[in-house]
């Protein structure tokens, strides 16, 4: 099956500690994005990569870091610099059409939580 | 400022009971308009994308139009599987897509 796959589902993490979240595509993507989603709000962009070995801060990319090493992962770290960690965190990565549209596609979510 | 403003923040719906959820938008340039649906604790799917005022999409019970300032999505005798917050984006950046806050459908037997 082709597609965007997160891990894990839950994450919990405890006071100082640092936390990586897994996101894996085999869509053959060139750009991947993670977004945060809190209730009540929209989903804001976190980081992006639109090639291997480059990537860009998004709108509230403090306390976060990521890294692209492969076409297929986008694993995001979030560390004991990000003091409200607690929300719904999505990755996606997009395809363009011959026309040059781009389309993206999300994974299943991974939710932290913070003991 | 790009922005996106969705309405209304929920709705709730008897079954067979059709409606349009509102995406209003204001982004310099657009380059398409996204529909996705989001159920509770999962990653949003992919609906529609439109790109010209005009343009009008249409999945089963769901039918996407856009205009120069907003997009509406009819939802036609709607069943209570099509509940499920509905989200709009437009492209920002970066290729970052700017959402709206989401309409939380509700649709009871």
């Amino acid at each position: 099956d082709g597609g965007i796959t997160q891990s894990p589902k839950y994450l919990f993490r405890k006071e100082g500690q640092n936390v990586t979240l897994s996101c894996e595509q085999n869509l053959n993507h060139d750009a991947m994005y993670w977004y945060r989603q809190d209730p009540g709000q929209g989903l804001r962009l976190i980081y992006y990569s639109q090639i291997v070995n480059d990537f860009q801060k998004g709108d509230i990319a403090e306390g976060y870091s990521v890294s692209r090493e492969k076409k297929e992962s986008f694993p995001l770290t979030v560390t004991s610099a990000q003091k409200n960690p607690t929300a719904f965190y999505l990755c996606a990565s997009s395809t363009w059409d011959t026309s040059g549209r781009e389309t993206q596609y999300f994974g299943p979510g991974t939710r932290l939580l913070v003991l | 400022e790009d922005q996106v403003t969705q309405s209304p923040e929920a709705l709730r719906l008897q079954e067979g009971e059709s409606s349009s959820l509102n995406c209003s938008y204001t982004v310099s340039g657009l380059r398409g308009l996204f529909w996705y649906r989001q159920d509770p604790g999962k990653g949003p799917e992919f609906l529609f994308t439109l790109y010209s005022a005009g343009e009008e999409k249409e999945k089963e019970r769901l039918k996407a139009t856009l205009t120069k300032k907003e997009s509406f999505l009819h939802i036609t005798a709607p069943k209570p599987e099509d509940s499920a917050t509905y989200l709009c984006a437009v492209p920002g950046g970066g290729g970052k897509l700017i959402f709206g806050q989401g309409t939380e459908l509700s649709v009871k037997p």
